[in-house]
């Protein structure tokens, strides 16, 4: 089983900064299987991100995503007050698995 | 416009049976291109994928899980269900339904990516 670890845990940002989140798989993913989602409080998750850097419909370019092998990562360019989210990545390789999530919330 | 709703009881004793549906429109859940799928959310924690089925085959399941689950499609309802028996407190968690994108891995296929998502179902064991 692929193992996605996501880091930071918690990232402490201000609105307009840049957020740099990291997806850390335990060995090679094709980035075709790569995707992110996002989830607010008491929403379900929503897809942000699939084939690691294609938007998905309605999602502001604001966000955009990169990577390969291992590592991938998604940017969120300038934070606007609605990104503050947990943010997880999973993939669909030999199995299906999401990463622990990271949290960007409010400085 | 795609939707998914779960429905079931928020609260299940200890060793029964958790007994979940989801009611697809805006679709058709015997399309031959989604993965129609459970996941679940223990409290504060994330996300946990239970099983997936699609329109014509069976249903493939989280060999992780520690629960016993059943998931069924029923194409006249344009729907799908969980049941995961003998539950424990470990299973209270928000259970969604999710349609998953069709997509191969050499010689297998599954959910890619989940485009839709039902809004949630909180389902609590009690003992």
């Amino acid at each position: 089983e692929i193992v996605l670890t996501q880091s930071p845990g918690t990232l402490s940002l201000s609105p307009g900064e840049r957020a740099t989140l990291s997806c850390r798989a335990s060995q090679s993913v094709d980035s075709y299987y790569l995707v992110w989602y996002q989830q607010k409080p008491n929403q379900a998750p929503r897809l942000l991100i699939y084939g690691a850097s294609n938007r998905a419909i309605g999602i502001p370019d604001r966000f955009s995503g990169s990577g390969s092998g291992t590592d991938f990562t998604l940017t969120i360019s300038r934070l606007d007050p609605e990104d503050f989210a947990v943010y997880y990545c999973q993939q669909f390789g030999s199995s299906l698995t999401f990463g622990g999530g990271t949290k960007v919330e409010i400085k | 416009q795609v939707q998914l709703q779960e429905s079931g009881p928020g609260l299940v004793k200890a060793s029964q049976t958790l007994s979940l549906i989801c009611t697809v429109s805006g679709d058709s859940i015997n399309s031959n291109e989604y993965y129609w799928t459970w996941i679940r959310q223990h409290p504060g924690e994330g996300l946990e994928w239970i099983g997936y089925v699609f329109a014509s085959g069976s249903p493939y399941y989280n060999p992780s899980l520690k629960s016993p689950v059943t998931i069924l499609i029923d194409t006249s309802k344009n729907q799908f269900s969980l049941e995961v028996t003998s539950v424990t407190a470990a299973d209270t968690a928000v259970y969604y339904c999710a349609r998953g994108v069709l997509g191969y891995y050499f010689d297998t296929s599954g959910p890619l990516y989940f485009d839709y998502w039902g809004q949630g179902a909180l389902v609590s064991v009690s003992s």
